[in-house]
């Protein structure tokens, strides 16, 4: 059982098209996350949601718009794409925000994302 | 957060214990240590986390300083499967909330047989 697992794993398109990620967790946690990696290996969090809600939003075009249908799913919506997009994204999720306990993140396997 | 400092790269041979430093001077008290690592084209994995007190678990150990300002994860017997790039994070915890995951550049442990 994969426990955050996202579709597409590979997605190559073209420069001003709309795409989406998705992500499902089945995990019963209540936070959930999208992380960006460029080219460059750099690891950076875009989003993250707990219960449905957005609690972060980091500085993202709005070109990137989050989706949490219920607190298992996080969809990811981008549109215009754009050359520099291009990049691996991982979905993750972790229990909550508020526990003393450590609350380790799980990463789904990454969706590698190519705009030609 | 506070920033954590690593080598670029180390080297293991298999089957030999791996020591993987990190310096975090600037560490304040709500901070716990986190490593995580991230195997080839997959998404980063826990590996172990600590506050004060040395940890151990199934995958590694964590040594930290007494003075917190240094850490260790300690590979007791590499494996090729232990070749990844290793993060060590620090994230904050207090009054019921915590801070993101801020991954710096890791260090990329190689393995040979």
């Amino acid at each position: 059982d994969t426990a955050v697992s996202q579709t597409p794993k590979y997605l190559v398109t073209q420069m001003g098209n709309d795409k989406s990620i998705k992500c499902e967790q089945n995990l019963g946690h209540d936070t959930m996350y999208w992380y960006k990696q460029d080219s460059k290996k750099f690891l950076k969090i875009m989003f993250s949601y707990n219960n449905k809600e957005l609690i972060i939003n980091e500085t993202v075009p709005n070109r990137f718009s989050p989706k949490s249908p219920d607190k298992a799913h996080l969809n990811l919506h981008i549109n215009s794409l754009e050359l520099g997009d291009s990049a691996v994204y991982f979905c993750a999720s972790s229990l909550d925000r508020g526990t003393f306990s450590g609350n380790t993140i799980y990463f789904g396997e990454g969706s590698w994302l190519t705009v030609v | 957060d506070a920033k954590t400092t690593q080598p670029n790269s180390m080297e293991s041979n298999e089957e030999e214990p791996v020591h993987l430093p990190c310096n975090h001077s600037t560490i304040s008290g709500t901070d716990y240590i986190h490593w995580y690592r991230q195997l080839p084209s997959q998404g980063p994995e826990y590996v172990i986390h600590g506050l004060t007190s040395n940890v151990n678990n199934r995958m590694a150990s964590l040594a930290i300083a007494e003075d917190r300002k240094s850490s260790t994860l300690i590979l007791h017997r590499a494996t090729l499967r232990d070749a990844a790039v290793y993060y060590c994070i620090l994230r904050w915890n207090y009054g019921g909330s915590q801070g993101n995951l801020i991954f710096g550049k890791g260090t990329k442990l190689s393995v040979k047989p």
